[in-house]
């Protein structure tokens, strides 16, 4: 069964430095999103992309941000300059989109430690 | 703006006991997409079942079935035959309904512990 992988599974980074977070949706999906989840919090919504372009971010989604599809399978959100608040959760997903409603398929999810 | 509230932070049931989650929303949408996900100790989130509101019955799928009721805008999930399995984070989310694709909106969850 197709499934939206995520690498890496934990990464641990000094405050200040840029990471970058790399998911592989679904090949055949068209839409495109980054979640992240503070621990014990609830699943936030950070940037949806379609089109090769972002087509939704939330107040979260600031200039420390930005997203990528740099070859057609991989997706990546970059956070430029880390802050410890920048640790959670981060999830991403993938939806075949169209009629709207259908179904987004989460990878498993990198845990991102800013000491 | 949408949002999701989801009552319970915490609950437990016996094996093979029935559990109701609530979840209700406030939206001024007519229509939308509702959806249960389930986040077991892995933390991946998975989907467990899916509900458009222009849809009268009641979502199904096997163990896990909903109570839709719009006027209300109330959402619970009930699972039958609980099994240990079913222990995880359960998260009730919206999704407007336009043409393409909109984020789903989170409730915080339900910790669900199935006890043997």
């Amino acid at each position: 069964e197709p499934e939206v992988t995520q690498t890496p599974s934990h990464q641990v980074t000094q405050m200040g430095q840029e990471v970058i977070l790399r998911c592989v949706p679904i090949s055949n999906h068209l839409y495109f999103y980054w979640y992240r989840q503070i621990l014990g919090q609830k699943v936030e919504f950070l940037v949806s992309f379609y089109n090769n372009e972002i087509s939704e971010k939330s107040e979260i989604f600031d200039d420390q941000f930005s997203v990528e599809r740099p070859d057609g399978s991989n997706f990546t959100l970059k956070i430029r300059s880390t802050k410890l608040e920048d640790s959670a959760m981060y999830f991403c997903a993938s939806s075949l989109g169209g009629q709207g409603g259908t179904e987004a398929f989460f990878g498993q999810g990198t845990r991102l430690t800013v000491v | 703006a949408q949002t999701v509230t989801q009552s319970q932070p915490e609950m437990s049931v016996q094996e093979a006991e029935t559990v109701t989650l609530s979840c209700t929303y406030d939206t001024s949408e007519n229509n939308y997409y509702l959806f249960w996900y389930k986040q077991p100790p892995s933390r991946q989130m998975i989907l467990v079942i899916r509900q458009e509101a222009y849809k009268q019955q009641n979502a199904t799928e096997n163990r896990f079935s909903v109570n839709f009721q719009k006027a209300a805008k109330s959402f619970s999930l009930k699972i039958s035959d609980s099994q240990l399995g079913d222990t995880a984070m359960y998260f009730c989310a919206f999704m407007k309904h336009v043409a393409g694709n909109t984020p789903l909106v989170f409730g915080k969850g339900t910790r669900l512990s199935v006890i043997a």
